[in-house]
């Protein structure tokens, strides 16, 4: 039974479309999150989400829009998809971010959504 | 200046010798620190949690020098299925909800 889960695995879309990718998570963490991954493979935060609230949102173009529509949910959708957009976007979670003892909270990772704008 | 630096490599190893490598991170307030593996076109995994006094799981070895601000990763006798890229991960600040900031990893290829 996987942990952390996202769909679609792959997105092939043209410049300019809307798209959605969706990540559950079966944990019963807090906290969750989207990574960006661009072809240097640098590991980026987007956002966080705890307990459906927005607790850090990067310098992220606001045609990003994260929703959590509830704790095991984190939905990021797209607008107007640019070329540089094409990345894998990871979604992540931890059991709750902001409390003691949380310093050594592992981040559990989805098997990421390669997506690629034509 | 990147907050998290790691020299990318390639660290061509043979099977059975040993690695070493670096990682150094720019917040001096950071409270948390930890490896990560990511094999090609998959997630990032947990490796292990770097604790202050430097800790060892098995072959791996990780240690941190908070005066020089950096973390370092030993792998012994290495195996083949060691071949990854390992990502320095460093988590916190002076507020609570303090993000993990990634490097963009070391890549290690161990020979046979």
């Amino acid at each position: 039974d996987t942990a952390v889960s996202q769909t679609p695995k792959y997105l092939v879309t043209q410049m300019g479309n809307d798209k959605s990718i969706k990540c559950e998570q079966n944990l019963g963490h807090d906290t969750m999150y989207w990574y960006k991954q661009d072809s240097k493979k640098f590991l980026k935060i987007m956002f966080s989400y705890n307990n459906k609230e927005l607790i850090i949102n990067e310098t992220v173009p606001n045609r990003f829009s994260p929703k959590s529509p509830d704790k095991a949910h984190l939905n990021l959708h797209i607008n107007s998809l640019e070329l540089g957009d094409s990345a894998v976007y990871f979604c992540a979670t931890d059991p709750k971010s902001g409390v003691a003892g949380a310093r050594y909270n592992e981040q559990f990772f989805g098997p990421g959504t390669r997506l690629t704008v034509l | 200046r990147k907050e998290v630096e790691q020299d990318p490599g390639p660290f061509n190893v043979p099977e059975g010798a040993t690695v070493a490598f670096n990682c150094t991170y720019s917040n001096s307030a950071s409270q948390s620190f930890f490896w990560y593996r990511q094999d090609c076109r998959k997630e990032p995994k947990l490796l292990m949690s770097v604790y202050s006094s430097g800790n060892e799981d098995g072959r791996f070895t990780a240690q941190l020098n908070r005066a020089s601000q950096y973390i370092s990763l030993l792998i012994r006798d290495s195996k083949l299925s060691d071949s990854a890229t390992y990502l320095c991960v460093v988590k916190g600040g002076l507020d609570s909800w303090g993000k993990f900031q990634f490097g963009a990893g070391t890549q290690v290829v161990v020979t046979p």
